[in-house]
């Protein structure tokens, strides 16, 4: 089957337009998560939902970041006025379930921002 | 979560095994161990994950100590696209994964 999707794969915007990024979960993961991965970096997470539902966004890094899930499926995150400090791979995983020690997580390939 | 001790890194022949090991001593009883690769420009790979029994997949095989404090990730014949970081998690409750510095596991022809 079909595994996480993201697009575009390649993003490159200028400093202070909005971007959109784009996640489709394998079909019944109910679980996704936001990561981003800076040059040279570990992982650094954003946020996750339940369904439609966004427990933690403890991890979104200012007011400028937001996301959406609609339909238990597709989910958007949503960059206003990008700056510089943006520029990261955006990756999305999904997972069965949340919360679960015996849930893997199943990543794409990422969305690769510059921010110029 | 517990934290991972992995080599920083490790060549193997084409063909051969290539055996990674990962130090956990400080795991709990419900953490899994879980290893995934990341290939240049892609995204983490899921391989195989544990709990205290041996596992296999069609990637990889998964040996963990009786204690726990330790297990080795086997890939039986690396190939040349094995080149990877592998990366050794302990999973929880906490589905915040860090990843750690892992082991670049570069295979040679």
């Amino acid at each position: 089957g079909a595994g996480v999707s993201q697009s575009p794969s390649n993003k490159v915007t200028e400093k202070g337009k909005d971007v959109e990024l784009r996640c489709d979960p394998i079909s019944g993961h109910t679980a996704l998560y936001w990561y981003r991965q800076s040059l040279g970096q570990g992982l650094e997470f954003l946020i996750y939902f339940q369904g439609n539902s966004a427990p933690d966004k403890s991890g979104l890094p200012s007011d400028r970041f937001s996301a959406e899930r609609t339909g238990g499926s597709v989910s958007t995150l949503t960059i206003q006025r990008t700056q510089q400090e943006d520029s990261a791979v955006y990756l999305c995983a999904s997972s069965l379930w949340v919360s679960s020690y015996n849930s893997p997580l199943h990543f794409g390939n990422g969305t690769r921002l510059t921010v110029t | 979560d517990a934290k991972t001790t992995q080599p920083t890194s490790m060549d193997c022949a084409e063909g051969r095994a290539a055996n990674l090991p990962c130090n956990h001593s400080t795991i709990s009883g419900n953490e899994y161990v879980y290893w995934y690769r990341q290939i240049h420009s892609q995204g983490p790979q899921y391989i195989i994950h544990g709990l205290k029994n041996n596992e296999t997949n069609e990637m990889a095989s998964l040996i963990i100590t009786e204690d726990r404090k330790s297990s080795t990730l086997i890939l039986p014949h690396a190939t040349l696209r094995d080149t990877a970081v592998y990366y050794c998690i302990v999973m929880g409750s906490n589905y915040k994964l860090t990843f750690g510095k892992g082991t670049l596991l570069t295979v040679n022809p």
